[in-house]
């Protein structure tokens, strides 16, 4: 039972362009969603987050968009750099538990072309 | 500031061995996660310590497994015996309270031969 799916395992945009990155949920108690990026040999790298109470967060140039009633959120990179190539992990938390379980989903592959 | 260190980076030894992994979380964090990444499961939280005391410890797989966080900046997991289906990439992250960004160390590879 997968509660937090990326449904597209890569994605590819040419430098400059937007990049979105889509992940969707299936438990409505979670209440915090977390991006994170991970190059090769490395661990995953905090990028941004947003509270279940905004629909939006901006940090530069990345920006996550949360719509609760589909429970879907979204990350995009505007203008994509060829430095932003990595994988893009979506993670969710329930704040009511007492574990501080991240789920994540399968990640996305995100390739930045010169 | 130093981050999450975790060691060693790779470990292979055959089936049956003992293995320990060890992870040094951001000083000051007062909350350790142990994860563990595959091709088929992504990445799973195997264990969560608040203040040295392990809290959720439902995610580990077997009694083979093992962890302890025996001081706030220290903290091992432990596989014996070991088997090749725990191949895996091992990570330990922190974090300074469990509602906060989970900081990861660059993991363990590790492979069971």
């Amino acid at each position: 039972d997968q509660q937090v799916k990326q449904n597209s395992p890569s994605l590819s945009v040419q430098e400059g362009r937007i990049s979105i990155l889509n992940c969707d949920y299936t438990n409505s108690m979670f209440d915090y969603f977390l991006w994170y990026k991970k190059y090769p040999a490395e661990g995953p790298t905090f990028l941004i987050s947003i509270s279940s109470i905004k629909d939006k967060n901006e940090d530069g140039r990345f920006t996550v968009f949360l719509n609760k009633s589909a429970k879907h959120l979204s990350l995009h990179i505007v203008p994509s750099q060829p430095g932003d190539s990595a994988v893009y992990f979506c993670a969710a938390f329930d704040g009511s538990s007492n574990t501080g379980k991240l789920i994540f989903g399968q990640g996305t592959t995100l390739q930045v072309k010169p | 500031d130093a981050g999450v260190i975790q060691s060693p980076r790779h470990e292979v030894t055959e089936m049956g061995q003992e293995v320990t992994l060890r992870c040094k979380p951001i000083s000051g964090h007062n909350s350790l996660f142990w994860y563990r990444q595959t091709m088929m499961r992504g990445l799973e939280l195997l264990i969560y310590f608040n203040n040295n005391v392990p809290i959720d410890d439902s995610g580990m797989p077997e009694d083979r497994f093992s962890a302890k966080m025996p001081n706030a900046s220290f903290s091992t997991l432990k596989i014996q015996p070991s088997e090749p289906r725990d191949s895996a990439v091992y990570f330990c992250a922190s974090s300074t309270d469990r509602n906060q960004p989970q900081h990861f160390g660059d993991g363990t590879r590790l492979s069971i031969l």
